[in-house]
This record gives structure tokens, C-alpha cells and sequence, in this order.
């Protein structure tokens, strides 16, 4: 079947650590999404990716960076400058602009 | 730029209920609307959609939409709560030059027996 893979599902990172999030899709989209998603808060944009080599920033970029040299995968790394990224992140994938987005089942990054 | 209005933060209902969720939007051309459902610790799942045409639109577990440009309003409907309704439900407007997402902050809806 295909869909959209993210893993681990729950990620513990000490302070000061850096942190990737996988997320992998096999449906052959090629716009990918990451978004965080905090209580009360909805989901926020953090990065997104039109196409293979090329991101931009999202509402939330700051302490975040991302790469996308494949177009099956758009990890997330976490950095020790994002101040507070214990949170839900998320990623999605659509293919066309007027798509629907496809969701992964989320990671839940948990700073100890 | 877009953006989209869920007034309630939560809402109970009883099991057998009707249902209305409401979502108002902001955008100044014809909007693409979506409604998302999200379980306990899930990523989120579509419910259903509008582009244009028909007014009220159909999803899949028993949910209906309707598109007022008038109101600005998309909001989502269930004519009986099932149990298994209990999540939170996300409405989103995609527009902008990227085509992005816009989702609102989100609707918890609580089912009482």
C-alpha cells in the first residue's frame, strides 16, 4: 500500500542534542510537508518541498533544517537552537497544488 | 493571505446526536477547502473536500460539508455521532502562491454515551 512513513514514533533527545526525524513516502508525490503540532495550537509549518534539491521555509523555521536529495524522503533535523521542540511533528506529502495532503502518523519528540 | 476560524475549541455531544462543526475562512479568491480528522496520537485523515460545483459535499464516514461564500463558512456535518467519532477535526484552506495548507486550530469533539 502506499502512504507515508515516519519514524521512530517516539523520540526522547537530551538538551543541547540534535535530532532527525525520518519521513519516507512512496506515492510518488512530489511536494512534502513538515508540521509541528502543539496543543491548543493546530498545526504549523515548519518546511516544505516542492521538488527534489529545493525547500523553503515555513511559519517555524527557526532551529529546524531539512534536506531533500530524494523524492521518496524529506527528514527533519531538530537542532539544539530550536528552544522548545518537544512536540508532535508531522509529515505530509500531496501531488498536485489542489491535492489533499497525506498524512504520516506522526513522531512525538519528547526533550528529557 | 489565508486563514481559517474554528470557534469551538471543544464540543460534547451525545451518542445518536446531530453534529455541526464549524469552520469559517478568509480568503480572497475561490477557496479550496478541506475537512481532516485526527485520532488520539494519529496523523490526520481527510473527511472530505470542495473545489467547486455542489455546494454540499459528501465524505466518507457519514459526513457532509457545505460551502457558503455568503457566510464564508464550510461547516462540517453528521446527521448521528457514532462513538468512534470522538477526535479532533481540523479544517484547512489551501491557496497562496505555494499551494500551501492552512489549517484552523482545531475542534475536539468529546461523544457521550
Amino acid at each position: 500500500d502506499g502512504g507515508i512513513t515516519q519514524s521512530p514514533k517516539y523520540l526522547f533527545r537530551k538538551e543541547g542534542q540534535n535530532v532527525t526525524l525520518s519521513c519516507e513516502q512512496n506515492l510518488n508525490h512530489d511536494a512534502m510537508y513538515w508540521y509541528r503540532q502543539d496543543p491548543g495550537q493546530g498545526l504549523r509549518l515548519i518546511y516544505y518541498s516542492q521538488i527534489v534539491n529545493d525547500f523553503q521555509k515555513g511559519d517555524i523555521a527557526e532551529g529546524y533544517s531539512v534536506s531533500r536529495e530524494k523524492k521518496e524522503s524529506f527528514p527533519l533535523t531538530v537542532t539544539s537552537a530550536q528552544k522548545n521542540p518537544t512536540a508532535f511533528y508531522l509529515c505530509a506529502s500531496k501531488q498536485g497544488p489542489l491535492d489533499g495532503y497525506t498524512f504520516g502518523s506522526g513522531t512525538r519528540l519528547t526533550v528529557v | 493571505a489565508q486563514s481559517v476560524t474554528q470557534p469551538d475549541i471543544h464540543i460534547t455531544v451525545s451518542e445518536g446526536a446531530s453534529l455541526e462543526l464549524r469552520c469559517n475562512y478568509s480568503y480572497g479568491a475561490t477557496p479550496y477547502l478541506f475537512w481532516y480528522v485526527q485520532s488520539p496520537g494519529q496523523g490526520l485523515q481527510l473527511l472530505l473536500k470542495y473545489f467547486s460545483g455542489d455546494t454540499l459535499v459528501q465524505g466518507i464516514k457519514g459526513f457532509e460539508a457545505e460551502f457558503k461564500r455568503s457566510q464564508s463558512s464550510f461547516n462540517l456535518r453528521k446527521p448521528s455521532v457514532h462513538w468512534s467519532d470522538a477526535a479532533e477535526y481540523f479544517c484547512a484552506v489551501v491557496g497562496g502562491s505555494n499551494y500551501k495548507l492552512t489549517f484552523g486550530k482545531g475542534t475536539l469533539l468529546t461523544v457521550n454515551p
